[in-house]
């Protein structure tokens, strides 16, 4: 039930095309949802984070939705750039708890 | 900005031998974790300390396993005999408080090869 399930697996994307990743969850007691990008040889970084509260949240160009009865949320970036190219994670957890359950990765590609 | 720290980047350890993972958190930080990301396959919590003590372990931290603040600025991953399957990137992270939405910030992982 802690289980977080992401896709595609991986992903290539023309340059200025949308990036898409999806994840879904089962326990409904996860009220924070954030996406984490990581580079080759790097740690995972924070790009953005949603609260179950909202449907959507927008930073410049990536956008989480958040489909609370189909317990479902995703990531789209807009006008994707080769800079892009990543594996992107998304994770949940729940409030009083601090560990985040991760899903399995996706990773991106943006062709120049 | 300041960052999370690991060392060593990549440990090569025989089988059965102890292993301790360093790191350095980001100073005004109060809470810290370790996770582990087997090649190829998600990352997954290990354990989260706080005020010198463990707040929160998953099944996979098992006696094995042993988590240290030995002074004010390292927090410690040891392994005591380690196994093949303890062969993973380990994570370390940091954050500034407790609690849904404080941001969670990750150092770049020590290799751990168990040969």
């Amino acid at each position: 039930q802690q289980q977080v399930k992401q896709s595609p697996q991986s992903l290539i994307v023309q340059k200025g095309g949308i990036s898409i990743i999806n994840c879904a969850y089962e326990n409904t007691a996860f009220d924070y949802f954030p996406w984490y990008q990581q580079f080759p040889g790097k740690g995972p970084a924070l790009l953005i984070a949603i609260r179950p509260d909202v449907s959507e949240k927008k930073e410049g160009r990536f956008t989480i939705s958040f489909n609370k009865s189909a317990k479902q949320f995703s990531l789209h970036i807009m006008d994707s750039q080769p800079g892009d190219s990543a594996t992107y994670f998304c994770a949940a957890s729940i409030t009083g708890a601090n560990n985040l359950f991760f899903g399995t990765g996706t990773r991106l590609t943006v062709i120049p | 900005e300041p960052e999370v720290t690991q060392t060593p980047s990549h440990q090569v350890t025989q089988m059965g031998q102890e292993v301790i993972l360093r790191c350095v958190p980001i100073s005004n930080h109060l809470y810290f974790y370790w996770y582990r990301q087997i090649l190829g396959q998600k990352v997954e919590f290990l354990v989260s300390f706080y005020n010198n003590e463990i707040s929160e372990k998953s099944e996979i931290f098992d006696d094995q396993f042993s988590v240290e603040r030995p002074d004010g600025s390292n927090f410690t991953l040891k392994i005591r005999s380690t196994k093949l399957e303890d062969s993973a990137m380990y994570f370390c992270a940091s954050s500034e408080a407790k609690g849904v939405g404080q941001p969670q910030h990750f150092g770049d992982g020590t290799r751990l090869s168990i040969l």
